[in-house]
């Protein structure tokens, strides 16, 4: 089983600075690799999709990088909707097959 | 418009059983793999399983299998999540979401392109 990992746990940063935050995979994955936003009480929303390809609606300040095991989202310019939690997702193609979620990366307001 | 219109939450005991729906429409329902998601209070998401309606094919993250069922309906264009004996453990937000293309023959398709609103389950004596 192919096992994600997310950091920083938190960061904390102020409105205009550049974010940038990681997933990990212990097992190649290509580039079968997803990053979600889910605001508080509401459902997470695709930004990034195929490690770099920003999803319909996704703002171009957010960007996509990485294959294989390591992968960077990063923010250019952090907007107060952009606080949020962010989490990465995979696909194991092997058996059974596993969409997995990573565990997770907030990002406060400084 | 796509949407995925989730049933209303739910207060049950521990032993109770409980089924909770995910009503789809504006797309073509029996051509979507659709999945659904848990995230327990204050924790992340975890991948359950999912379902092809068209022929009810359903694959489950082995940490559920046996504790929940996936099922769906054609004719109505609903897929639904159902537990037989609810435990405390199971308290938390459930979501559906839907496969933008069959993962299976286009590993492209993994990802979730929409979701539902998520139903809250509350399982306390």
């Amino acid at each position: 089983e192919i096992v994600m990992t997310q950091s920083p746990a938190t960061l904390s940063a102020s409105p205009g600075e550049r974010a940038t935050l990681a997933c990990r995979a212990s097992q190649g994955v290509g580039s079968n690799l997803a990053w979600y936003q889910q605001q508080p009480g509401q459902a997470p929303r695709v930004l990034i999709y195929g490690a770099s390809t920003r999803a319909s609606g996704a703002p171009a300040r957010f960007s996509g990088s990485g294959s294989g095991t390591e992968f960077t989202l990063t923010i250019s310019s952090l907007q107060s909707e952009d606080f949020a939690v962010y989490y990465c997702q995979q696909y194991d193609n092997n058996w059974p097959p596993l969409f997995t979620f990573g565990p997770g990366t907030k990002v406060e307001m400084k | 418009e796509v949407q995925l219109l989730q049933s209303a939450a739910e207060v049950r005991k521990p032993g109770e059983s409980l089924k909770i729906s995910c009503k789809a429409s504006g797309f073509t329902f029996t051509s979507h793999w659709m999945g659904w998601v848990r995230q327990r209070p204050g924790k992340g998401l975890e991948w359950m399983g999912i379902i092809f309606p068209r022929d009810s094919d359903t694959k489950y993250n082995p940490s559920f299998r046996g504790q929940v069922t996936i099922s769906a309906d054609k004719s109505s264009d609903t897929a639904y999540l159902d537990w037989s004996s609810l435990k405390p453990s199971d308290t938390g937000i459930y979501y559906c979401a839907r496969h933008p293309l069959d993962p299976f023959s286009d590993s492209s398709g993994y990802y979730y392109d929409f979701w539902g609103q998520g139903t809250m389950v509350t399982v306390s004596s």
